[in-house]
């Protein structure tokens, strides 16, 4: 079952801009994860908020966390050519499951 | 480091063959999975593994058994490919008491 949506589908900004992408889902969440992709290999995880959680920071990754409004935003600071990859939000249907949006892709011009 | 590695990047095989592919783990990790990723749908899970012997099916088990006689390994099988089996297959292992997900590099398996 696919829960989360990621907005916008792809995202393309000049090196050193901020880049934010934006995921919905539908049910109640003990937490939410977001994992980057690099182009046609595995799926890296980036980081973790809980529900009890509004915001969380890891280097240049902010996360914050509505969950009266059923989101989840991540940004990028200063962007970098690295940061070029497939960001995907995913939420917890069980202790086993995790449920997965399509993705944001994003691509950073130098 | 965790490390999940997956046997091949890359597959072809033909209409009706059989198709193992196999995914190690090195971390001790109780939970295992299978997934296709596919253009525009994301991650869909196939089976999981919470234990040796164990499995459970996920979103779409339909045309794929799973086989896991070790706790390292964890074998997805294509019975009889078919060309709509043509995806990225994505292996992750998990500990049983965390969210995190580690991923291997995925095999492209090509039906013709």
């Amino acid at each position: 079952s696919q829960q989360g949506e990621e907005d916008p589908q792809a995202l393309s900004i000049q090196e050193g801009e901020n880049a934010t992408m934006n995921c919905s889902y539908k049910t109640s969440i003990n937490n939410l994860q977001w994992y980057r992709q690099n182009s046609g290999r595995g799926l890296v995880h980036l980081i973790l908020i809980r529900s009890n959680e509004r915001e969380k920071h890891s280097g240049r990754l902010r996360v914050t966390l509505d969950t009266s409004k059923k989101s989840s935003s991540l940004l990028i600071t200063a962007s970098r050519a690295a940061d070029t990859a497939s960001y995907f939000c995913a939420t917890d249907e069980s202790n086993y499951q995790l449920i997965w949006g399509a993705g944001t892709k994003l691509i950073i011009k130098p | 480091d965790v490390k999940v590695t997956q046997s091949s990047r890359y597959l072809v095989k033909r209409t009706g063959e059989k198709v193992f592919l196999e995914c190690v783990q090195d971390m001790d990790h109780e939970n295992m999975f299978w997934y296709r990723q596919d253009p525009g749908l994301g991650l869909r899970l196939i089976y999981f593994s919470y234990d040796v012997k164990m499995k459970e099916k996920g979103d779409i088990p339909e045309g794929y058994s799973v086989s896991r006689e070790k706790k390292e390994r964890f074998s997805l099988i294509l019975e009889s490919a078919s060309t709509n089996q043509t995806s990225m297959y994505l292996c992750a292992s998990q500990k049983a008491s965390a969210y995190e997900q580690y991923f291997g590099p995925g095999t492209r398996l090509t039906v013709t």
